[in-house]
């Protein structure tokens, strides 16, 4: 099995920042890779596609990066909306695998 | 408007069975390759399984710890997806989201449903 190992595993940051967000693969996945978004009590949300392609709707504020092994979601100008946990996830081979999240605090 | 709704969730014995249903509308169902997702409570998410479309003879693939146990299947006339869980156990209980493969990028979950819980407790 692919193992995604996300980091940190939390962060605090304040209205404003600028925050990165690392997803690291055990082997290649070229860039099938997906990010989601996860608010306390809702289901995930997608977010980005292979690797850096934008879901439809999504504000341009988040972007991501990354082929092969390394990959970074990156959310510019940190709103209150957007405190949640982030998850990415490897799509490439069976079993799917998730990272194991990356929560987003107001500091 | 992309609608995933899933029902079926409750308190159920070590040992016994459930069935979750998702009622899909918004997309034209049979087009897609439907994913189920769980998430334990407190904890990250879990991939549980696939089911492929008519094309592609409705295939299943599932997750380790799920296979031999549940079963997914479709209904694409009734536009819906569902999950047979036997042999329950109590790390089965999770919320369980049914989503939607893009037929874009590769395959990954699109939409996901709001989900329904599972206990497996006595």
């Amino acid at each position: 099995d692919i193992q995604m190992t996300q980091s940190p595993s939390s962060l605090s940051a304040s209205i404003g920042d600028r925050v990165t967000i690392t997803c690291r693969a055990s082997q290649g996945i070229s860039n099938y890779l997906a990010w989601f978004q996860q608010k306390p009590g809702k289901a995930p949300k997608s977010l980005i596609y292979t690797a850096s392609s934008l879901q439809t709707g999504v504000p341009s504020k988040f972007s991501g990066s990354g082929s092969g092994t390394d990959f970074t979601l990156t959310i510019n100008s940190l709103q209150p909306e957007d405190f949640a946990t982030y998850y990415c996830q490897q799509y490439t081979s069976y079993p799917l695998t998730f990272g194991g999240g990356t929560k987003v605090e107001i500091k | 408007e992309v609608q995933l709704v899933e029902s079926g969730g409750g308190l159920v014995q070590p040992g016994g069975s459930l069935r979750l249903s998702c009622a899909a509308s918004g997309f034209i169902f049979s087009d897609h390759y439907m994913d189920w997702v769980r998430q334990a409570p407190g904890k990250g998410l879990e991939w549980v399984g696939r089911i492929r479309k008519k094309a592609n003879s409705y295939t299943t693939e599932y997750a380790a710890s799920v296979k031999g146990r549940f079963t997914i299947s479709r209904d694409d006339s009734k536009n819906s997806l569902y999950l047979q869980m036997n042999s329950l156990k109590t790390e089965d209980t999770a919320m369980y989201y049914c989503t939607r493969l893009s037929s874009a990028g590769g395959g990954y979950s699109d939409y996901w449903g709001q989900g329904t819980l599972v206990t497996v407790s006595s």
